[in-house]
């Protein structure tokens, strides 16, 4: 069964810590995407990969920054996490989207409190 | 303003009822309709992907139908059961993915 892993579940931190969030997928995806989930809004995205070391801003990757220095794993990294910043993360992967009848596959979600 | 619209926002059903979810969108050019799935605490999960092509597309219970000249699709949902109280999300891909806010469906026994 496919699989994406992201490392917590549930993760509090400070104003203006370097926040890290990690996470795997095992079905050798060349996309991997990172969304903000905020009620009422629906799923915006941060920023996606198609490839090793290669990334594009999404709708809002402001005050964000990611890294794919392997095809399994995508990081997204708060350089200098502020309350606004508190979500539901979500990361997703999937074959290319042209190819039409391929879906994303998401992770179960990192609830990030920022105090 | 947001490309994708779902309706309602959410709703409440009694368990063995059928239900209907509504999707507008604006998003052109058009590709494909997702909808998913997403359980509380859990990330979505696809149910049905159609092409511009398709006008209905069921996984199981589900059946989704997609109106291209209207961009209008919706999701029905037969017989519900208590495991279908979720959120359904549906998303239309286009030269990227544009999703819909939502609607949350609640089944009671």
């Amino acid at each position: 069964d496919v699989k994406v892993t992201q490392s917590s579940r549930y993760l509090v931190k400070r104003t203006g810590e370097k926040v890290f969030l990690e996470c795997v997928q095992d079905m050798d995806h060349e996309n991997m995407f990172w969304y903000r989930q905020d009620p009422g809004l629906g799923l915006r995205l941060i920023y996606f990969s198609y490839d090793v070391k290669m990334k594009e801003k999404g709708d809002i990757p402001e005050g964000y920054s990611v890294s794919r220095e392997k095809k399994e794993r995508f990081s997204l990294i708060l350089e200098s996490a502020s309350t606004n910043q508190t979500s539901m993360y979500l990361c997703a992967s999937s074959f290319p989207l042209t190819a039409s009848n391929q879906p994303q596959h998401f992770g179960d979600g990192t609830r990030l409190s920022i105090l | 303003k947001n490309q994708v619209e779902q309706s309602p926002q959410s709703l409440i059903i009694l368990e063995g009822k059928n239900c209907t979810l509504q999707c507008n969108y604006t998003v052109s050019p058009f590709s494909n309709l997702r909808w998913y799935k997403q359980d509380t605490g859990r990330g979505p999960v696809s149910l049905t992907i159609m092409t511009f092509s398709e006008n209905t597309k069921s996984n199981g219970r589900y059946t989704a139908t997609l109106d291209a000249d209207t961009k209008q699709s919706s999701l029905h949902i037969t017989a519900s059961q208590l495991s279908d109280s979720a959120s359904y999300i549906c998303v239309v891909s286009a030269n990227k993915l544009s999703f819909g806010a939502g609607t949350t469906v609640t089944v009671r026994a």
